[in-house]
């Protein structure tokens, strides 16, 4: 399976934009770039997906290299509620199979 | 109101027992999931059914037997509870299999003791 990299954590100040790396490398041309994230004591929540293109949704957008082997999650304008660990994970195709990594751990503060 | 529920949200039992966890969802989704959360956070999907079948087993161990009665429930039953079994269990769901977006419940912390 590709795998991904992303730091271990990160820190930005409330109500300013967050920007999370991802590396993927070794991305091949049918895996989707899937972000989801977990709060405290949660399940996993999706957040974002594509394969090529940026994406925008109303909760982040998702830039993504002209070669694909990195994407950046972007939170436009982070807040408390956003503290969460963050995962970037590589998708291959329609497989159900989603496989977590670490994640980036976000802290947010006031 | 609850998209993906399970029940009980905590389960404390001793070795050797056996013990079911119960997962519901109301999205009227086809495809349910369920994840593994070991004490390191790593979270891993040990099954998937959709419409009641199953599709993806992981190596897991046969103790572990996940039943779908109906397609908007996935129940997971454990046998002979080891120590190594204790984790989070997430359930999830999803419109079909391949779907973008899974849909997760709140979990159910297993102790084992």
């Amino acid at each position: 399976d590709a795998k991904t990299t992303q730091p271990n954590s990160m820190e930005s100040n409330e109500e300013e934009p967050v920007h999370l790396p991802c590396n993927h490398s070794t991305i091949s041309g049918t895996d989707y770039i899937h972000w989801y994230r977990q709060l405290p004591s949660q399940g996993p929540e999706y957040v974002i997906h594509g394969l090529t293109s940026n994406v925008n949704n109303r909760m982040a957008s998702l830039a993504i290299a002209e070669d694909r082997k990195s994407s950046t999650l972007i939170l436009h304008r982070a807040t408390l509620r956003d503290a969460a660990v963050y995962y970037c994970i590589l998708r291959f195709n329609r497989d159900d199979k989603i496989i977590f990594g670490k994640g980036t751990r976000l802290h947010i503060l006031p | 109101d609850t998209a993906v529920s399970q029940t009980p949200k905590y389960l404390v039992t001793q070795m050797g027992n056996d013990k079911s966890i119960k997962c519901e969802q109301n999205l009227g989704h086809d495809t349910m999931y369920w994840y593994k959360q070991d004490s390191k956070k790593f979270l891993k999907i040990m099954f998937s059914y959709n419409n009641k079948e199953l599709i993806i087993n992981e190596t897991v161990p046969n103790r572990f037997s996940p039943k779908s009665p109906d397609k908007a429930h996935l129940n997971l039953h454990i046998n002979s509870l080891e120590l190594g079994d204790s984790a989070v269990y997430f359930c999830a769901s999803s419109w079909t299999s391949g779907s973008n977006e899974q849909f997760f419940g709140p979990g159910t912390r297993l102790t084992v003791l």
